[in-house]
């Protein structure tokens, strides 16, 4: 079975600090998707990443950066420099191999950023 | 905007009364996904259409809830009998290739 866990349910940190949101996954595919989304207030969710599971390079993408590490099933998310715009919900997800990529999404981590 | 839509956007009904969404995939996307997010939890799936197929249903799906995707185009989700336990955001989503699916902004349900 899949599943994906996001221990923290709620950070708080002071702007400009960095934070990093954890996820651990469980998958017995051996091709699978992970993603991370954001949802803010107005509920929609917003694509940032994914990552298929043969390519453990991490990847930034301006203050956003990403540490996959197959050995411990991990992909966690990290924010340099959090800005109040960045508070919102955040999920983990995960999909399988082609034939079947419906999205298993974590419980989410709620981020607030205080000014 | 070329983007997933969903209608309506809201929706208050009572309990005990039937509701239906609307969802309006990315043109020629061929894949539409239904899923369900309650109050503090991720979204959860419902099901899977392929063109007008429905491939694939949830555990989550009673049989109080009905999807349809009548041309391969739009979808429906329709709810009978409405119950308390079924307010919830309702997303929908389409692809076109396998794991790249985007996201509508969602119906927001309140069973009263």
């Amino acid at each position: 079975a899949q599943k994906v866990t996001q221990a923290q349910t709620e950070i708080s940190v002071v702007e400009k600090e960095d934070v990093t949101l954890d996820c651990v996954y469980e998958t017995r595919d051996t091709t699978y998707y992970l993603f991370w989304y954001k949802q803010p207030p107005s509920g929609e969710l917003v694509f940032l990443i994914r990552r298929n599971s043969f390519d453990e390079q991490n990847e930034i993408s301006g203050r956003y950066s990403w540490n996959f590490q197959k050995s411990t099933s991990s992909f966690n998310f990290t924010i340099t420099a959090s800005q109040v715009v960045d508070s919102a919900v955040y999920f983990c997800a995960l999909s399988g191999d082609l034939r079947d990529d419906k999205i298993i999404f974590g419980k989410g981590t709620r981020l607030h950023i205080l000014p | 905007d070329t983007g997933v839509s969903q209608d309506p956007r809201h929706k208050i009904t009572k309990r005990g009364q039937n509701v239906t969404f609307r969802c309006d995939p990315i043109s020629e996307h061929n894949r539409l996904y239904w899923y369900r997010q309650t109050l503090g939890q991720g979204p959860e799936f419902l099901t899977y259409f392929q063109n007008e197929a429905q491939l694939e249903k949830s555990r989550l799906l009673s049989d109080r809830f009905s999807a349809e995707r009548p041309k391969g185009s739009f979808s429906t989700l329709e709810i009978q009998r409405t119950e308390q336990g079924d307010s919830a955001m309702y997303l929908c989503a389409s692809s076109l290739k396998e794991n790249e699916q985007f996201f509508g902004p969602g119906t927001r349900l309140t069973v009263l």
